[in-house]
């Protein structure tokens, strides 16, 4: 069984649509995470969610808008999207310190 | 500010031959210390940490990292390298909270 999934593994969309990509993770964690991965590899948090509610929000435009329907999902939906939001999203869930990620979803905008 | 440096953005070594990566992060009172691998297009695993304790830590497939707070460093360690190895290493810090704040990798390579 997968511990933290992630849908779909690859996206590839033109500017200015707006979608969603999904987590689910079924380790129990009472938090959950998206990370945006660059072209560089450089590894940033965008969200933390604690039992569906939000806990760390870092300098994310607001186009992106995380949802959290139950503590084991935590979905993210992008707005507009632009060239730059190109990138690898790896959610993950925590316990005690110690992250899990999911196999990352790999977004291109054209 | 809160930070974590890999001096190394690279590293080529050749099979069998030891290697080290390095890890520096900004000092804090409480800190927990963790190393991901990252293979091609995979996401990434968990390879040791550090939460308290012994300093020495190690890893299921030969890997060991240090804590040393007075150089503020947790560096990664093999004494022989596989092709296997071959990928992204990242340290990671998490001070106290539940954000985990990650290295700019290091790209291990490993040849025959």
């Amino acid at each position: 069984d997968t511990a933290v999934s992630q849908t779909p593994k690859y996206l590839v969309t033109q500017m200015g649509n707006d979608k969603s990509i999904k987590c689910e993770q079924n380790l129990g964690h009472d938090t959950m995470y998206w990370y945006k991965q660059d072209s560089k590899k450089f590894l940033k948090i965008m969200f933390s969610y604690n039992n569906k509610e939000l806990i760390i929000n870092e300098t994310v435009p607001n186009r992106f808008s995380p949802k959290s329907p139950d503590k084991a999902h935590l979905n993210l939906h992008i707005n507009s999207l632009e060239l730059g939001d190109s990138a690898v999203y790896f959610c993950a869930s925590s316990y005690s310190s110690e992250a899990f990620f999911g196999q990352g979803t790999r977004l291109t905008v054209v | 500010a809160q930070s974590v440096t890999q001096l190394d953005s690279q590293v080529p070594v050749f099979e069998e031959a030891p290697v080290e990566l390095r890890c520096n992060y900004s000092s804090s009172v409480s800190v927990y210390l963790f190393w991901y691998v990252q293979y091609p297009n995979q996401g990434l695993q968990l390879l040791l940490k550090y939460l308290s304790g012994s300093t020495l830590v190690e890893s299921i497939n030969g890997f060991e990292a240090e804590f040393n707070k007075s150089q503020t460093s947790f560096h990664l360690r093999k004494p022989s390298v596989h092709i296997s190895d071959t990928a992204e290493y990242f340290c990671a810090v998490s001070y106290n909270t539940d954000k985990l704040i990650f290295g700019t990798g290091t790209r291990l390579q490993v040849f025959p």
